[in-house]
């Protein structure tokens, strides 16, 4: 069975570029988060959709993050312009049913980017 | 808001040495614990997990408490081996309705050696 699949696995760019991160959902998964990963603080919830619509973004450090879902099946994460403090590892999950009772989020493998 | 608190890594045993993995968390509800764990170039997946207190949650070896008294979830195995080192993730969701993903401790990385 397919998990969630992240891409690309490695980014490297420049300071100012923009940035786009795709993920593709587990089949029947209601629920897609975004979280970033970094040394100094951890795992971060960016974003979260239900059935594609945006839920909570409170975890969207600035106006330079987007996220969006079009389908069922995909979203991607963009960031413009990047910065060298977005240097991290980006990962998507998704859950298929209300996590809050059974916590269980599929990650997918990451996206590590570094931006020069 | 929500927290996960969890010792500070590296933790290097020897194969076949008992493991714990403290961790403590503060919460506005009744939360559901969870450990989930990352192996070198995955993504985290769920180790096991416990919905209310007194719960027990095992898999693999491992097993961790619900303790609602002291606010814990401390991981534990008896004996170690070498495909056990990864980096282990504590973590919650809290019951105040919504969902909402989890809050994650910053991880211990967990190193043993042959």
């Amino acid at each position: 069975d397919a998990g969630v699949i992240q891409s690309p696995r490695h980014e490297v760019t420049e300071m100012g570029q923009e940035v786009t991160l795709r993920c593709k959902p587990i089949s029947g998964h209601d629920y897609l988060f975004w979280y970033r990963q970094t040394m100094m603080r951890g795992l971060e919830l960016l974003i979260y959709f239900n059935n594609n619509v945006p839920i909570d973004d409170s975890g969207m450090p600035e106006d330079r993050f987007s996220a969006k879902m079009p389908n069922a099946s995909f979203s991607t994460l963009k960031i413009q312009p990047s910065e060298p403090r977005d240097s991290a590892v980006y990962f998507c999950a998704s859950s298929p049913r209300e996590p809050l009772w059974a916590g269980e989020l599929f990650f997918g493998e990451g996206s590590r980017l570094t931006v020069l | 808001g929500d927290s996960v608190t969890q010792m500070e890594g590296p933790v290097t045993l020897s194969e076949e040495a008992f493991l714990t993995i403290n961790c403590t968390y503060t919460a506005t509800g009744y939360p559901s614990l969870f450990w989930y764990v990352q192996y070198p170039g995955e993504g985290l997946q769920l180790l096991l997990k416990a919905t209310k207190a007194d719960d027990k949650g095992s898999n693999k070896g491992f097993e961790a408490t619900y303790r609602k008294e002291t606010t814990s979830f401390h991981l534990e195995k008896g004996s170690v081996q070498v495909s056990d080192s990864a980096v282990y993730f504590c973590a919650l969701s809290d019951s105040g309705g919504g969902a909402d993903g989890l809050t994650f401790g910053k991880g211990t990385h967990l190193i043993i050696q042959p």
